[in-house]
């Protein structure tokens, strides 16, 4: 079955440090993976995304790398700053079998915390 | 910048009671969902909506959750008889195409007392 998880469930940085965040998804057609940025009592905010045919996609201060041989997402935040202190979760767009209905399975989810 | 409104933003409800919760995608999408949030837990699946009729539906979207899109602009989702397992933020997502990204709501808190 479908499935995405997170490697791990908290990460603590220093303001200024580099942060990376894990993901490991299993469905092997998936063709498009988002990353997800939730703050407290809010919805989560559209970071980046990758499609499957790319390995690596730039952003402001944030990169993703996508590894399909092992099923592996990245997200890579540059000099983290307190304001990026969130739940981030990666997510897989899917498609079923009519290839129109799409749906976004969701990762647990990481917990950022940036120290000042 | 277009955004999804969710109203309204905290129902609290008796159990076996009827709720709705309201959505305004943003205008020019034409893919429409519903996900829920237990809290602390990851965002999960309930259903999706295109060319006004359901796409797809998770295991938990049974026979007491129904949506609708009364009007060119709104999208609800109904729980006939809530439960207390039904307690939690239910977002509101759009998307102009299935394979583009997805934009949320603020989510409506449901609590089921």
């Amino acid at each position: 079955g479908e499935s995405v998880g997170l490697h791990l469930p908290t990460l603590s940085v220093q303001e200024g440090d580099n942060s990376i965040i894990n993901c490991a998804y299993s469905n092997s057609a998936s063709d498009y993976f988002i990353w997800y940025k939730q703050e407290s009592g809010k919805g989560p905010q559209f970071i980046i995304d990758i499609r499957s045919n790319m390995d690596k996609r730039q952003g402001q201060r944030v990169t993703v790398l996508l590894n399909k041989t092992v099923k592996h997402l990245s997200l890579q935040i540059a000099a983290t700053q307190p304001g990026d202190s969130a739940v981030y979760f990666c997510a897989e767009n899917s498609q079923n079998s009519g290839g129109s209905n799409y749906k976004l399975t969701f990762g647990k989810g990481t917990l950022l915390t940036v120290n000042p | 910048e277009p955004e999804v409104t969710q109203t309204p933003s905290h129902q609290v409800t008796q159990m076996g009671q009827e709720v709705i919760l309201r959505c305004v995608p943003i205008s020019n999408h034409l893919y429409f969902y519903w996900y829920r949030q237990i809290l602390g837990q990851k965002v999960e699946f309930l259903v999706s909506f295109y060319n006004n009729e359901i796409s797809e539906k998770s295991e938990i979207f049974d026979d007491q959750f129904s949506v609708e899109r009364p009007d060119g602009s709104n999208f609800t989702l109904k729980i006939r008889s809530t439960k207390l397992e039904d307690s939690a933020m239910y977002f509101c997502a759009s998307s102009d195409q299935g394979w583009t990204e997805a934009f949320f709501g603020q989510g409506t808190r449901l609590t089921v007392v």
